[in-house]
């Protein structure tokens, strides 16, 4: 059964500080892997889709990576800013469903 | 495009009420996914449909859950009766395609059940 762990829960941090998320998986066996951000009520925001065929996806300051044979994936983010404070989920996709870890609780100060 | 919409966006309701929760995925969207969010275990997949036909249910918690899909641009999600343990975000989300493409969320609809 694929499980998704991310760790750490949650990670405190100083504005314009660099950091890495990360997200592990159990079966290598996935078509893709999706990264979310998800806000205090709110619903779940596409961060970045990596294929199983490539290695990293980037967008403006967020660098995904993936890592399919050790089942690894990180999400970099580069001068974090005290807007990008919210919950990351990382989900892979073994099927047509997304299976999802349970997320990594951001909180960048000013 | 208005992206997926849901509706209630919040619901409250009493232990053994029936609870109707609704989604419209985005157009020319043939997949849709029905998802709870709990603290305990995380998001879940209950049920996902293809052109309207439910192929997964697996992740249904038992018969008090039903989902539907009547035509392309809307489903429900209802669970009769409800029980306290129900409380929880319910997402759906849509995508063009099985397994390569991106699922899109809607903003989710709280339940809460007394």
């Amino acid at each position: 059964k694929q499980e998704v762990t991310q760790i750490p829960a949650a990670l405190s941090v100083p504005e314009g500080e660099n950091l890495v998320l990360n997200c592990s998986f159990t079966d290598s066996a996935i078509y893709n892997l999706q990264w979310f951000r998800q806000d205090p009520g709110k619903g779940l925001t596409s961060l970045l889709l990596i294929q199983s065929s490539q290695r990293e996806q980037t967008s403006g300051r967020l660098n995904a990576s993936l890592d399919k044979s050790s089942g690894r994936s990180t999400l970099y983010i580069a001068a974090s800013q005290p807007g990008d404070s919210a919950t990351y989920l990382c989900a892979v996709r073994p099927g047509t469903a997304l299976i999802f870890g349970k997320g990594t609780t951001l909180s960048v100060s000013s | 495009d208005a992206g997926v919409i849901q509706s209630p966006r919040h619901e409250v309701t009493e232990m053994g009420q029936e609870v109707t929760l609704r989604c419209k995925p985005i157009s020319g969207h043939d997949y849709l996914f029905w998802y709870r969010q709990t603290m305990m275990r995380g998001l879940e997949l209950l049920i996902y449909f293809n052109n309207n036909v439910p192929i997964d249910d697996s992740g249904m918690p038992e018969d008090r859950f039903s989902a539907k899909m009547p035509n392309a641009s809307f489903s429900t999600l209802k669970i009769q009766p409800s029980e306290p343990r129900d409380s929880a975000v319910y997402f759906c989300a849509s995508s063009t395609t099985s397994t390569l493409g991106e699922q899109f969320f809607g903003p989710g609809t709280r339940l809460t059940v007394l």
